[in-house]
């Protein structure tokens, strides 16, 4: 089955920094790639996404890379802010008929510093 | 749109007791919805996928005896944990994808369970 790993687990910035979370999978069918973030004690939200036939997608701070034959995506957040503090996850699924399982990563702790 | 709800958002009960859990799609249909189960500091593990009108798929090393799904309705599923012990505490979640055959799934607002 598909393996999703995800570094760093933890990462620390100072408010207006950049930051960036890679993971790398494993099942080269994989074909869609959500990242989500996690408040504590709250549901995962989902702030972005990618498909395999895109290698690239933004929405304002938020951006995600693909490079499906290397099999890494990262999450690129700019201008951070102490909001943005929180678990982030990512995954991969591979859909087709019917309905697809993700896979999440172990997850990274994002820690912005005012 | 594609507001997924849950009930009780925590609940704590005795050893050997069984805890029912409800995951609702608000907005939409849903034919399959996942429950996954989440340690403290740790990631999302999806246990069993639920299917409107037929039985849930388990992940492997998932008891079926002891988590029950139901998906009854199209908006409705449920996890009852049976004989619940307290390795059992965790936080469930369910999630459900609005459109059939398509990946983006919306997640629930999670149960925290504790078993004493």
């Amino acid at each position: 089955g598909e393996n999703v790993e995800q570094h760093p687990s933890t990462l620390s910035v100072q408010e207006g920094d950049s930051a960036v979370i890679k993971c790398t999978y494993s099942d080269s069918a994989s074909n869609y790639f959500p990242w989500y973030k996690q408040e504590l004690g709250k549901r995962p939200q989902l702030i972005i996404d990618i498909r395999s036939n895109v290698g690239e997608k933004k929405d304002q701070r938020i951006a995600v890379t693909l490079n499906k034959t290397a099999k890494h995506f990262s999450l690129h957040i700019t201008e951070t802010q102490p909001e943005d503090s929180a678990v982030y996850f990512c995954a991969a699924s591979k859909s087709g008929s019917g309905y697809s399982t993700l896979t999440f990563g172990k997850g990274t702790m994002l820690l912005v510093s005012p | 749109g594609a507001v997924v709800s849950q009930h009780p958002s925590w609940v704590i009960c005795k050893s050997g007791t069984s805890v029912k859990i409800e995951c609702r799609s608000l907005d939409f249909q849903a034919t399959t919805m996942f429950w996954y189960r989440q340690f403290p500091k740790q990631s999302l593990m999806l246990m069993a996928t639920s299917n409107e009108g037929s039985k849930a798929t388990y992940e492997q090393g998932v008891e079926k005896d002891k988590f029950l799904i139901n998906h009854a309705s199209l908006t409705l599923s449920t996890l009852t944990v049976t004989s619940a012990h307290p390795e059992d505490s965790s936080f469930y979640i369910c999630s459900a994808s609005p459109h059939p055959g398509t990946d983006t799934q919306y997640f629930g607002p999670g149960t925290r369970l504790t078993v004493l």
